[in-house]
């Protein structure tokens, strides 16, 4: 069994519309959660990042953590074709002290439709 | 632009061969690391530098390594080289050796490296 496990996708939808991209993890001493974009032919960049479980806002998107599900949402509110990306979530053990390895699920081909 | 320098941006090479990739992190960053990308494996982290010493491993080969260099850049070393080991290798630099959340990890734009 994979550590995180994320739905490839593609997933398509119209523009304006609420997106839901989701991740399972089966290690329940990751404690650090992320979500990364990556365009086309790009690197990987940093969207958002939450500690504990719960929701966390930052414009138009929301990560949320729930840690006794073991289950990581990453929610696109009014979605735009510039959101037409790969998500991927990543999870990190460890803290500050340690060296740390992230954990990135698959990620999930994402594209918004004028 | 993350700051982050990759070369070269294209790679193709033949089975059995040795190649070098580069990295150059952004300016301040001690941190480095490495990542492959491939369609069946996703994105997995090889191996982590800072300030010149080596700090994690990851899902690195035998037939791989690194190094840091004083100025900070980095070079990813694969060699006796195989069809799998076609895909996009990812530099990313941060300030931290801690590489936590906190202390966010720029990417490179990649170097795509093809084994025929």
């Amino acid at each position: 069994q994979k550590e995180v496990e994320q739905d490839p996708g593609p997933l398509s939808v119209p523009e304006g519309a609420i997106v839901s991209l989701n991740c399972t993890y089966s290690n329940s001493a990751f404690q650090y959660f992320m979500w990364y974009r990556q365009y086309s032919r790009k690197g990987p960049e940093l969207l958002m990042y939450t500690y504990s479980s719960g929701n966390k806002e930052d414009g138009r998107f929301t990560a949320q953590v729930d840690k006794s599900s073991k289950y990581i949402s990453l929610f696109i509110r009014d979605s735009q074709p510039s959101d037409s990306a790969t998500y991927l979530c990543a999870l990190l053990e460890g803290s500050y002290s340690s060296a740390s390895k992230i954990i990135f699920g698959s990620g999930t081909r994402l594209s918004i439709r004028p | 632009d993350s700051g982050v320098t990759q070369t070269p941006k294209h790679l193709i090479t033949a089975t059995g061969q040795r190649v070098t990739l580069r990295c150059s992190p952004r300016s301040g960053d001690l941190s480095v690391y490495w990542y492959q990308q491939s369609l069946d494996q996703g994105l997995q982290f090889l191996i982590q530098y800072y300030n010149g010493e080596e700090r994690a491993k990851g899902n690195i080969l035998e037939r791989f390594s690194a190094q840091q260099f004083p100025d900070l850049h980095s070079e990813l070393n694969l060699s006796s080289l195989e069809l799998g080991d076609s895909a996009l290798y990812f530099c990313a630099s941060s300030v931290e050796p801690s590489g936590t959340y906190t202390d966010t990890q720029y990417f490179g734009p990649g170097t795509r490296l093809t084994v025929l």
